[in-house]
C-alpha cells in the first residue's frame, strides 16, 4: 500500500521567505510526527500529532515554526522568515498509536530544504 | 545529556565480520526500543523493535537491559549491504528520541 508522502522533495528558497511542507500520512495512521535531521546529525523531534488531542509542540525551535493537521489526516509544517539555519532535511513520520509503546514510524521521504 | 547517546562510529569491518554497537538511554521510565536503519540520503527504516528482554531476526539480534540502561545491536556475518547508519531509539510518553546514530562501513 502507500507509504508517507511528503512534498516538495526538495525546496531552496531566500532567506527571509515562508516555505510549507506537506506531509500525507498512511491512511488509518492517527499519530503524525514531524523532525528536523541537519547534515550528519540525528533526528531532532518538532511535533507531533495524536487524532483530536492538542498537538505536542514542545519540539518547535521558534515562534516562526507552525504545523497543522486538517481532518486527521494531511499535515502541514510552515517555517515563516525563514535563516540559514532552517536548512536541514524535514522529516515526517505516521504510526497507527494502538498505545503500549509497541508503535512503529513510518518515515516519508522527507524535504530537503536549503535556505540560502 | 541526551536522552540516547550512540557511539558515532565509524566501525570499518570486513565482509563476515560479527560487529555490536551499544546504545544508552537516560530514561527508566522508557516503554520500548528500536533499531532503525539510515541510508545515505534516505529516510530510516524500522530494522528491530525491542521489548523485554531482546529479540533476534535472521543475523540481527537485539537486546535491552534495563538494568544498566542500554540496548546493544548485534550483526552476524555482515554483507556489504549492511553500510549504513544505526539508529537508536527510545520510545516513552508518546515521543520517539532517536540516537545520532552509528555508521557501519563494511568492506569486501
Amino acid at each position: 500500500g502507500a507509504g508517507v508522502s511528503q512534498s516538495p522533495s526538495n525546496k531552496v528558497t531566500e532567506k527571509g521567505k515562508d516555505v510549507e511542507l506537506r506531509c500525507d500520512p498512511i491512511s488509518g495512521h492517527t499519530a503524525l510526527y514531524w523532525y528536523r535531521q541537519s547534515l550528519g546529525q540525528g533526528l531532532e523531534f518538532l511535533i507531533y500529532f495524536q487524532g483530536n488531542s492538542a498537538p505536542d509542540k514542545s519540539g518547535l525551535p521558534s515562534d516562526r515554526f507552525s504545523a497543522e493537521r486538517t481532518g486527521g489526516s494531511v499535515s502541514t509544517l510552515t517555517i515563516q522568515r525563514t535563516q540559514q539555519e532552517d536548512s536541514a532535511v524535514y522529516l515526517c513520520a505516521s504510526s497507527l498509536s494502538t498505545g503500549g509503546g509497541l508503535e512503529t514510524q513510518y518515515f516519508g521521504p522527507g524535504t530537503r530544504l536549503l535556505v540560502l | 545529556r541526551k536522552e540516547v547517546e550512540q557511539d558515532p562510529g565509524p566501525f570499518n569491518v570486513p565482509e563476515g565480520a560479527t560487529v555490536a554497537f551499544n546504545c544508552t538511554y537516560s530514561n527508566s521510565a522508557s516503554q520500548s526500543f528500536f533499531w532503525y536503519r539510515q541510508d545515505c540520503r534516505k529516510e530510516p527504516k524500522l530494522l528491530m523493535s525491542v521489548y523485554s528482554s531482546g529479540n533476534e531476526d535472521g543475523r540481527f539480534t537485539a537486546q535491552l537491559n534495563r538494568a544498566s540502561q542500554y540496548i546493544s545491536l548485534l550483526i552476524r556475518d555482515s554483507k556489504l549491504s549492511d553500510s549504513a547508519t544505526y539508529l537508536c531509539v527510545d520510545y516513552n510518553f508518546n515521543k520517539f528520541y532517536f540516537g545520532s546514530g552509528t555508521k557501519l562501513n563494511v568492506k569486501p
